[in-house]
């Protein structure tokens, strides 16, 4: 299957801070990648669905200033937690869409960021 | 509102024993099924698709989909300790969809 890196794997930061998170897609390219979230014992959470070349699509109630999408490249996207606080602190999980449109569209998970913010 | 539903179990069965995993959704133009695996801490593995209406067999998985009832399932043959994991059925309409997921775990 096609794989799906992310980096870092984990970070810790104080609160107040910036995280910066990468999805990169190794073997094929990706016009569309998503960010999930997921909370311990708690089910994924998409929050928002990143195109490239075009501005991220974010859920209803996923603040977009705070939590800032970049999809610069056809294997890049990056998730940026601004201004990070304890309450952010999850399991962040990038996928991306393989065979858009076609019958064989699915979607690959990248490895998942574990971030805590003190 | 697109809905995908699962039992959230957990679901207990002995080591050998067949473990039966249950998803439906109501999207009835959904085209494409998926199952992925999830082990704590870890992020979803895709483990089997089907687009069409019947079984799929891929080693000790079998995927059954019954469009007319809007159902799709997930059979694990020979259940091994090591698929224990929490199982997520996804259903592919105008974007992936996912289920909560059904925790199985494989008693030894």
């Amino acid at each position: 299957g096609a794989v799906v890196s992310q980096h870092p794997s984990w970070v810790i930061c104080k609160s107040g801070t910036s995280v910066k998170i990468e999805c990169r897609s190794l073997d094929f390219q990706a016009t569309t990648m998503f960010w999930y979230r997921q909370f311990p014992k708690q089910s994924l959470m998409l929050m928002a669905t990143s195109n490239e070349g075009s501005k991220a699509t974010y859920e209803q109630g996923v603040e977009k200033d705070k939590f800032l999408i970049n999809h610069a490249s056809l294997t890049l996207s990056t998730l940026t937690v601004t201004s990070a606080h304890p309450e952010d602190s999850s399991f962040y999980i990038c996928s991306a869409r393989v065979n858009p449109g076609q019958s064989q569209e699915t979607q690959y998970f990248g490895p998942g960021t574990r971030l805590l913010v003190l | 509102q697109k809905e995908v539903e699962q039992n959230s179990g957990p679901l207990s069965v002995p080591e050998g024993a067949i473990a039966s995993l249950n998803c439906t959704y109501s999207d009835r133009g959904s085209q494409s099924f998926f199952w992925y695996r999830q082990y704590s801490g870890k992020s979803p593995e895709l483990i089997m698709f089907i687009y069409s209406n019947g079984d799929k067999e891929d080693g000790r998985f079998t995927a059954q989909l019954n469009k007319a009832s809007q159902y799709v399932s997930l059979l694990i043959r020979d259940s091994q300790p090591s698929d224990s994991a929490t199982y997520l059925c996804a259903v592919l309409g105008y974007q992936l969809t996912f289920g909560k997921g059904t925790k199985l775990s494989v008693i030894p």
